[in-house]
């Protein structure tokens, strides 16, 4: 089982629609919890980061962390067709700089007009 | 200001030879990660170097290397190649590393495809 699992989709969803997207995790020392969004043929690029359990938001994007079930959520709002790309959530403890991201293997999104 | 660069940007290798990516950190930054992305298993960590020192490594074989230069830059070396390490290799940069918040920024990859 891996330690981070995110459902591959693909999901397809109309213009202005609300998008979820999630991811579930087995190790509870992770803290810091990313998502990160790949255009084809490009490097992720990243789009919310948080650490611990909470919500924050920026402009149409939320991103939830409840550490107590071991899920992260991004919530999309008034989602547009430039939305359409693969979304990877990514996490790591955090213990000192010395360390690395734990990603899930991502959602491709696809909005459509 | 300048990205995270990677080159080259697509190889194709034969079974049994090596290969050697480059990757030019964004300026200021001293910290250089380097990922395989496949379509099955996603992005894995492979590494991690600062100031020339590899300080983090993830579960792969002793084919595939890495170093960092004075300079910030870093290679990474796959020798021996496999069919199987056909895969987008994705250079990260960041000031001082991933823990504690900082984030890391993403070089566009360098796509190798071994024949």
């Amino acid at each position: 089982q891996k330690e981070v699992e995110q459902d591959p989709g693909p999901l397809s969803v109309p213009e202005g629609a609300i998008v979820s997207l999630n991811c579930t995790y087995s190790n509870s020392a992770f803290q810091y919890f990313m998502w990160y969004r790949q255009y084809s043929r490009k490097g992720p690029e990243l789009l919310m980061y948080t650490y611990s359990s909470g919500n924050k938001e920026d402009g149409r994007f939320t991103a939830q962390v409840d550490k107590s079930s071991k899920y992260i959520s991004l919530f999309i709002r008034d989602s547009q067709p430039s939305d359409s790309a693969t979304y990877l959530c990514a996490m790591e403890v955090g213990t000192g700089t010395a360390s690395k991201l734990t990603f899930g293997t991502g959602t491709r999104l696809q909005v459509t007009l | 200001k300048a990205g995270v660069t990677q080159t080259p940007r697509y190889l194709i290798k034969t079974r049994g030879q090596q290969v050697t990516l480059s990757c030019s950190p964004i300026s200021g930054h001293r910290s250089v990660s380097w990922y395989q992305q496949t379509p099955g298993q996603g992005l894995q960590f492979l590494f991690e170097y600062f100031s020339e020192t590899q300080r983090n490594k993830g579960n792969f074989p002793g084919r595939f290397s890495g170093r960092q230069f004075s300079n910030s830059r870093s290679e990474m070396n796959v020798s021996t190649l496999e069919l199987g390490d056909s895969a987008l290799y994705l250079c990260a940069s960041s000031l001082v590393g991933t823990g504690y918040g900082n984030t890391i920024y993403f070089g566009e990859g360098s796509w190798l495809t071994v024949v």
